[in-house]
């Protein structure tokens, strides 16, 4: 998975607390994905944006959750407010287009594992 | 979205060849099929993708009947390190929400 890099790789948030992950896309990257991964579980898309520009955001809480990728810099997925349930993996992706066929695959960084005490 | 259907754990001795099969019935004509593959604490990695009949890599083989209605991932003598959760997952090119289910958890035995 090298590339796409998140950090922080572990973050341990108490309830009521701000979380905020960062991913910086693979080089020549221009779109973003973020999802998140319950124990036993698959990946949950969240949110895909471009450059200053959400695109899709459809997965995400309505409340507390935001995200961004500025012109300059990493995205950033904001969690405020943090609760037990928050706790989770989260995931990013990035791709040189969107879609994700025609040789086109996402791909993922390693994640930030966030845990709520 | 296609949902569908591949076996929740799989073991397998090592240097055997491994194929999961996944099922997705309700494929649509402009689907792309998509495996990755998932070591505990790392993200998915993009393994194979084909459209229909036999794609193959340097890591595995993705075989597509003609109704496209299944698909069969296969490994080639497996090692203890392919030890991972398998994903198929299946959508239209344009598509950027990856959809994936509970993958298939291979565990290779030495």
């Amino acid at each position: 998975n090298a590339g796409v890099m998140q950090n922080p790789r572990h973050l341990v948030r108490r309830r009521g607390q701000e979380a905020r992950l960062r991913c910086s896309p693979m080089k020549g990257h221009s779109h973003v994905y973020w999802y998140r991964q319950l124990p036993e579980e698959g990946l949950k898309f969240m949110v895909y944006l471009q450059k200053e520009n959400i695109i899709d955001e459809s997965g995400m809480p309505k409340e507390r959750f935001s995200a961004e990728f500025p012109k300059e810099g990493p995205s950033i997925l904001r969690i405020q407010q943090v609760v037990r349930g928050d706790s989770a993996a989260y995931f990013c992706a990035s791709s040189p287009a969107s879609g994700t066929g025609d040789g086109q695959p996402q791909h993922f960084g390693d994640g930030t594992r966030l845990s709520i005490l | 979205l296609a949902k569908t259907t591949q076996p929740i754990s799989m073991d397998s001795y090592e240097g055997q060849e491994v194929n999961i099969t996944c099922s997705h019935n309700n494929i649509a004509t402009n689907d792309y099929i998509t495996w990755y593959q998932q070591f505990p604490s790392q993200g998915p990695r993009f393994i194979i993708q084909g459209y229909k009949t036999k794609v193959t890599n340097e890591v595995a083989s993705l075989f597509i009947p003609a109704d496209r209605k299944s698909s069969t991932l296969s490994l080639p003598r497996v090692s203890l390190s392919d030890t991972a959760v398998y994903y198929c997952l299946v959508g239209d090119p344009g598509s950027y929400q990856l959809t994936f289910g509970k993958g298939t958890k291979l565990s290779v035995i030495p």
